[in-house]
Order: C-alpha cells, then structure tokens, then sequence
C-alpha cells in the first residue's frame, strides 16, 4: 500500500516553545490530509483536514489558531503546534487518501506512523 | 457517518480465529464497512471493507449480514502480533467528504 511518513516520530520541548509536525506521502500525490491527536488509552480524534493550497478546515472545539496547518505541496503537509503547553502532550497522526485507490471504488486512506509530542 | 458500536475487548487464543463483531443498525445504503486497527503506540492500518458482499485478502475476512446492520470482522489464525484495537467505521466511499472518524473500538487481545 501507499506510505506516509511522519517527522519527527517523537519530540520534547518546553512549555512556550512551538513545535512543527511534518506529513509527507511517499509514492503519490495527496489534495487532501488529515490530522489526529490521540491520547492515552484513547481513540483518535480528528483535529482538521489538510487541503492543499488552501485553508484547512478544523473540527468543532480545535483551536486554529493553536494548530496551524500548512498544506503546501500535493506531498506534504505540516501541523505546528504554537506555543505548546503541557497539556498539548499527544500523539499526532496524519493520513492522508491515495486518489488512485479512489479511483478504483476504493476509498482507502493510509496513516502515519505518528508523532509523540511531550511538552515540559 | 453512521455510528458503530463494538465490545470494547476480547480475547483470542494464538491460532484460534478472531471473531470482531460490529453493530451499525443506521448505516445508509451507500456507506462501506471499513475496518482499521492500530497497534500500540503506531498509526492505524487498513485492514478490509465492503459494501454488502463478503470480502477476503490476505489480512483478514469482512462477513456483512444481509441487512447490513452487522458485521464481523475474522482474524483467521491470530497471532501476538495481531495484538491490537480495531475500530469499525462506516462512511461514503468515493466522495470528497474522505474524513474518518474512530469510534472506541475494541481492544483484542491475543493470548499465547
């Protein structure tokens, strides 16, 4: 299957600082990504949608201005985390859908490995 | 999307099949069944999906019944590393309203 891939797999910092989060798809070419927080023993939640060269759009409740997203190539997609603080400590997954498997009546999407943020 | 419900966790001997099963009574007439799981600390993974038809790969089998209200997804012969939560979901295929959105899911637990 298609591969995302996610930058860093896990990062620290301390509370203040801001933190960016890349997504990338490896082998096709994505409109579309999205992005989830999840926390311990938890399901994953879905925070935006990705689209590219234009605004994303973000779940009810998830603060915009605190996750800025950045959708600049049909490859990549970026989340920082502004000013982070303690409680922004999660695992970040993106995923993003391969067209070509919707093409085929698919509509699979593939995730990334994640990104384990701790903040101090 | 319509909403699923599963147990929240089984138990599964190592070799034995794993039966996940899954309730979504308000599913629309075109809306698939997809089902992910997601081991310990990684991203999801896709597993299967389907429409109303049974379906089969190389992971797993997707068993729809006739009204569709149900599913059961079968882990063949389990092994420790099918250790994981798998989450049932419902949604439109081959739309622009891609979003997937996880439910609780259910936790199984493959035992040696």
């Amino acid at each position: 299957g298609a591969v995302v891939s996610q930058h860093p797999s896990r990062v620290i910092c301390k509370s203040g600082t801001s933190v960016k989060i890349e997504c990338r798809s490896l082998d096709f070419q994505a409109t579309t990504m999205f992005w989830y927080r999840q926390f311990p023993k938890k399901s994953l939640m879905l925070m935006a949608t990705s689209n590219e060269g234009s605004k994303a759009t973000y779940e009810q409740g998830v603060e915009k201005d605190k996750f800025l997203i950045n959708h600049a190539s049909l490859t990549l997609s970026t989340l920082t985390v502004t000013s982070a603080h303690p409680e922004d400590s999660s695992f970040y997954i993106c995923s993003a859908r391969d067209p070509r498997t919707r093409l085929a009546g698919n509509n699979e999407q593939f995730f990334g490995p994640g990104t384990r943020l701790t903040v101090l | 999307d319509a909403k699923t419900t599963q147990p929240p966790s089984m138990d599964c001997a190592e070799g034995r099949a794993a039966n996940l099963p899954c309730n979504h009574s308000t599913i629309s007439g075109n809306e698939y069944v997809y089902w992910y799981r997601q081991i310990h600390s990684q991203g999801p993974q896709y597993i299967i999906h389907g429409l109303k038809n049974n379906e089969t790969n190389e992971m797993a089998s997707l068993i729809i019944t006739e009204d569709r209200k149900s599913s059961t997804l079968i882990l063949p012969h389990a092994t420790l590393r099918d250790t994981a939560v798998y989450y049932c979901i419902v949604r439109v295929a081959g739309t622009s309203y891609d979003k997937v959105i996880f439910g609780p899911g259910t936790s199984l637990s493959v035992i040696p």
